[in-house]
């Protein structure tokens, strides 16, 4: 199975920071990588899918880059909103495996 | 707009079976894989298998082979996920996801379901 870290595990910022966080997968997964969000107790949702292509109707000061084994996920200035878990997840091949998430907190 | 709606919180005794079902509206559901993918309390998320309806064939993560039976209704625009032999480690949320058209081809989950807590305890 392939498999996916993610980096920090938390991340603590204000309202209006930019922040990335990293994902590396243990082997190549070209650009196949998807980002979502959970917020507690919702169900994860999608913000970007093929590395680096927005989701409809997902603000834009969300992006992600990458490919291989090496990917990030920049929110440019933080909103209220966007104080939440983030995910990162390979479907490059079965079985889909997820990051181990990265929680982010209100400073 | 797709939804995914889910069937409610199950309590379950170790050792028994539970159902969880996936209803879809308002797009097209029998042409796409419908995953499984759940979450321990506090815990990340982790793909257990999925359908394509339209040719009823599962595929299953290793780690739930033999417990893990995932189905689908094309009639009723549902899927099914039913766990046996429930251990404790299996209380979790249980989430229904929307990928794509092919098992050979990648695809995200561009839909998600509400979730289903199954609590298992004696």
């Amino acid at each position: 199975d392939i498999q996916m870290t993610q980096s920090p595990s938390t991340l603590s910022a204000s309202v209006g920071d930019r922040v990335t966080i990293t994902c590396r997968a243990s082997q190549s997964i070209s650009n196949w990588l998807a980002w979502c969000q959970q917020r507690p107790g919702k169900a994860p949702k999608l913000l970007i899918y093929k590395a680096s292509s927005l989701e409809s109707g997902v603000p834009s000061r969300f992006s992600g880059s990458g490919s291989g084994t090496e990917f990030t996920l920049t929110i440019s200035s933080l909103q209220p909103d966007d104080f939440a878990t983030y995910y990162c997840q390979q479907y490059n091949s079965y079985p889909y495996t997820f990051g181990q998430g990265t929680k982010l907190e209100i400073k | 707009q797709v939804q995914l709606v889910q069937s409610g919180a199950e309590v379950k005794k170790p050792g028994s079976s539970v159902k969880v079902s996936c209803k879809a509206s308002g797009g097209t559901f029998n042409n796409y894989i419908i995953s499984w993918v759940r979450q321990a309390p506090g815990q990340g998320l982790e793909w257990m298998g999925g359908i394509i309806p339209i040719f009823g064939t599962p595929n299953y993560a290793q780690k739930f082979q033999g417990r893990v039976t995932i189905t689908a209704d094309e009639s009723r625009s549902t899927a099914y996920m039913e766990l046996s032999s429930l251990r404790s480690e299996d209380m979790a949320v249980y989430y229904c996801a929307r990928g794509g058209s092919s098992w050979s081809l990648p695809s995200h989950f561009d839909y998600w379901g509400q979730g289903t807590l199954v609590t298992v305890s004696s």
